[in-house]
């Protein structure tokens, strides 16, 4: 199997701009998927495919992709985006899915 | 509106057994691939279990291989976990997800907890 491996924590000021990076060496082969979660809530999809955005996702939200770092860029921080940050992809045979860690995203 | 309700988890002890249910509804179940993802208590997520759409293609993750089976009932619109010799470390919120075209979980439930102790 294989890890991806996110900071802890990332901390932002409201209106700042949050990023949060996933590095992993399969990252350039497969595509990457980040999801939010809120305590006590189920995760949602925020982004998938490296930088595409579901319906109904703020535009603040993005997600790029570089050698074997992807990096989820949330512009203009709001209070409401405080939350836990998971990236995931599959391995490259898509027989299982790994997520990172998880990175808290503090809003001060 | 797309629903996934799970049920199921409670206490139960060391090497006992436990079946899953969650329960789909607003989409065509039949169509979608599922999985099941866990997340210990004050964990991160852990990818658990997915089946196809027509259970003809199933994986594990090497954590529960050869204790838990995963299954649906596409006529219920039904997707199951049956975990037997349950360990301590299973002891999670167990998620039910659909998967998207696009590859990502885009739909959970709110989760259903499970605690192994004796």
């Amino acid at each position: 199997s294989y890890e991806l491996t996110q900071p802890p924590s990332v901390s932002v000021s409201p209106g700042q701009t949050a990023r949060i990076t996933c590095s992993g060496d399969a990252l350039p082969k497969q595509y990457a998927y980040w999801y939010q979660q809120k305590p006590g809530q189920a995760p949602v999809l925020v982004i998938y495919k490296d930088s595409e955005r579901p319906s109904g996702i703020p535009e603040r939200f993005s997600g790029s992709s570089s050698g074997t770092t992807v990096t989820l860029t949330i512009s203009g921080v709001q209070a409401d985006d405080e939350a836990d940050y998971y990236c995931q992809l599959a391995d490259s045979s898509g027989t299982s899915w790994v997520f990172g860690g998880g990175t808290k995203l503090t809003v001060l | 509106e797309v629903q996934l309700v799970e049920s199921g988890g409670g206490l139960v002890q060391p090497g006992g057994s436990l079946r899953l249910s969650c329960a789909a509804s607003g989409f065509t179940f039949s169509s979608y691939s599922m999985n099941w993802v866990r997340q210990a208590p004050g964990k991160g997520l852990e990818w658990v279990s997915y089946i196809s759409s027509s259970s003809s293609t199933i994986y594990y993750a090497d954590s529960v291989k050869g204790r838990f089976t995963i299954s649906r009932d596409n006529a219920k619109n039904s997707l199951n976990l049956q975990m037997n010799s349950l360990r301590a470390e299973d002891t999670a919120v167990y998620y039910c997800a659909r998967v998207q075209e696009n590859g990502g979980f885009d739909y959970w439930g709110q989760g259903t907890l499970v605690t192994v102790s004796s």
